[in-house]
């Protein structure tokens, strides 16, 4: 009854590849979130989705693509793979796109060689 | 725009003493939500608590206690009595209002380190 669920949870793969990372949260939640966090642990938010909307967009490459098939999912692509890219990304979601608690899943490590 | 500092980077203290995390932000908005998370060594990020901006009431759940105090615009978390299984990174963050939505604001996590 895992609440945020991310796949994989670890990732490692060449320059130059893409890659896809899945989300999905049963809480019921509208929103949801990716954050990454870099190797000096700081963590930023990267996207936002309310209801399959994209809602925030903060200043990612355009290599980086999230997408929404239902509210319940939210996963992330990421074309041409560049060692920068190494991190550890989480997926969150809330209630709705007001002040709420997010929660966030279990992070999914990738390494990019 | 939104801050959130940690001073602290690293703390190790052994177990049983009592020990304070600071949390110091900047916001212009009247009406914001202060959090901490904890993330173990096994890198999930747990969430601890959430607090109004209007509500200045302290907090306390079991060993962990919360001095929020607009005057200084802190929101200190305290472990008392810590034990091996309270190391972790934590984190504060600030919610902030952002194109209606809001994200989180995070500070830079302090490490707390607990030895037996």
């Amino acid at each position: 009854d895992t609440a945020v669920s991310q796949t994989p949870k670890y990732l490692v793969t060449q320059m130059g590849n893409d890659k896809s990372i899945k989300c999905e949260q049963n809480l019921g939640h509208d929103t949801m979130y990716w954050y990454k966090q870099d190797s000096k642990k700081f963590l930023k938010i990267m996207f936002s989705y309310n209801n399959k909307e994209l809602i925030i967009n903060e200043t990612v490459p355009n290599r980086f693509s999230p997408k929404s098939p239902d509210k319940a999912h939210l996963n992330l692509h990421i074309n041409s793979l560049e060692l920068g890219d190494s991190a550890v990304y989480f997926c969150a979601s809330s209630q709705d796109g007001s002040l709420n608690t997010q929660y966030f899943g279990p992070g999914t490590r990738l390494t990019v060689l | 725009a939104q801050k959130v500092t940690q001073a602290q980077t690293e703390i190790s203290v052994v177990e049983k003493e009592d020990v304070t995390l600071d949390c110091v932000y900047e916001t212009r908005d009247t009406t914001y939500y202060l959090f901490w998370y904890k993330q173990p060594p096994s890198g999930e990020l747990v969430f601890l608590i959430r607090r109004n901006s209007f509500d200045e009431q302290n907090e306390i759940s079991g060993r962990y206690s919360w001095n929020f105090q607009k005057s200084t615009s802190s929101f200190n978390f305290t472990i008392t009595a810590s034990q091996v299984v309270d190391s972790a990174v934590y984190f504060c963050a600030l919610s902030e209002a952002a194109q209606g939505a809001q994200k989180l604001v995070f500070g830079q996590g302090t490490r707390l380190t607990i030895n037996p």
